[in-house]
């Protein structure tokens, strides 16, 4: 069974950063693509970065490109989003998400997400 | 990439079979056959239901069906279920190797 479990969301300061972690299990980790889609409260959902199985592709929204960096360790199958500069615009649940396989962005399984509240 | 245009609500009663539209672009949902469809209850992950245009998820209902003509594609729902009340987003592989989702359609199950 596919697992992702996000966490090191919470209440940041405007300017400040984060780490997410998403560490997944149920599946063969280094073979598929994996995503960061966020939803800010109330608001629709937001693509906002995807990860090539390898690592060596990354791709990022125009809205995070520059503050936001997606990274993975395919050793401990987890997944990483360091999030600097954060605005208020950026408060949202923050979900991991897996693609279908090691090049597409889409999502085909979810966690439950994590929220980063950015707020002074 | 601007977000793919869904109408903010749908609704319909018990039984009957309603129709999400979801328009975008010749750089999305026109350029590939690559758009899914999401289910999302209050407080709650989103649910795929739809991938490639027309294809399910094994144990989605086959009252859930999609379809595409030039730049909209679309989300037919039969037979609706009180449980079908939800967010619906659909999504689209866009050129820049990305995904881009809809505005969001919320289903009311009258």
């Amino acid at each position: 069974e596919v697992q992702l479990l996000e966490s090191g969301g919470g209440l940041v300061q405007p300017g400040g950063s984060l780490r997410l972690s998403c560490a997944a299990s149920g599946f063969t980790f280094k073979n598929y693509a994996m995503l960061w889609v966020r939803q800010a409260p109330g608001k629709g959902l937001e693509w906002v970065s995807g990860i090539s199985g390898s690592g060596d592709d990354t791709y990022y929204a125009d809205s995070v490109k520059g503050r936001f960096t997606i990274s993975r360790d395919n050793s401990k199958n987890t997944l990483f989003l360091q999030v600097t500069s954060l605005r208020a615009e950026d408060t949202a649940v923050y979900f991991c998400a897996k693609g279908p396989h090691s090049g597409s962005p889409r999502p085909d399984y979810w966690g439950q997400g994590t929220l980063v509240n950015v707020s002074s | 990439q601007s977000a793919l245009t869904q109408p903010a609500s749908v609704s319909g009663s018990p039984g009957q079979s309603i129709t999400l539209s979801c328009t975008g672009t010749s750089s999305d949902v026109g350029g590939y056959d690559f758009v899914s469809w999401y289910q999302q209850h209050p407080g709650k992950a989103p649910k795929p239901m739809i991938f490639d245009v027309n294809n399910r998820p094994s144990g989605v209902s086959d009252r859930f069906s999609g379809s595409k003509s030039g730049n909209t594609a679309s989300l037919t729902i039969s037979g609706l279920q009180a449980e079908d009340e939800a967010d619906y987003y659909c999504s689209s592989y866009t050129s820049s190797n990305t995904e881009v989702f809809g505005t969001g359609t919320k289903v009311t199950v009258l």
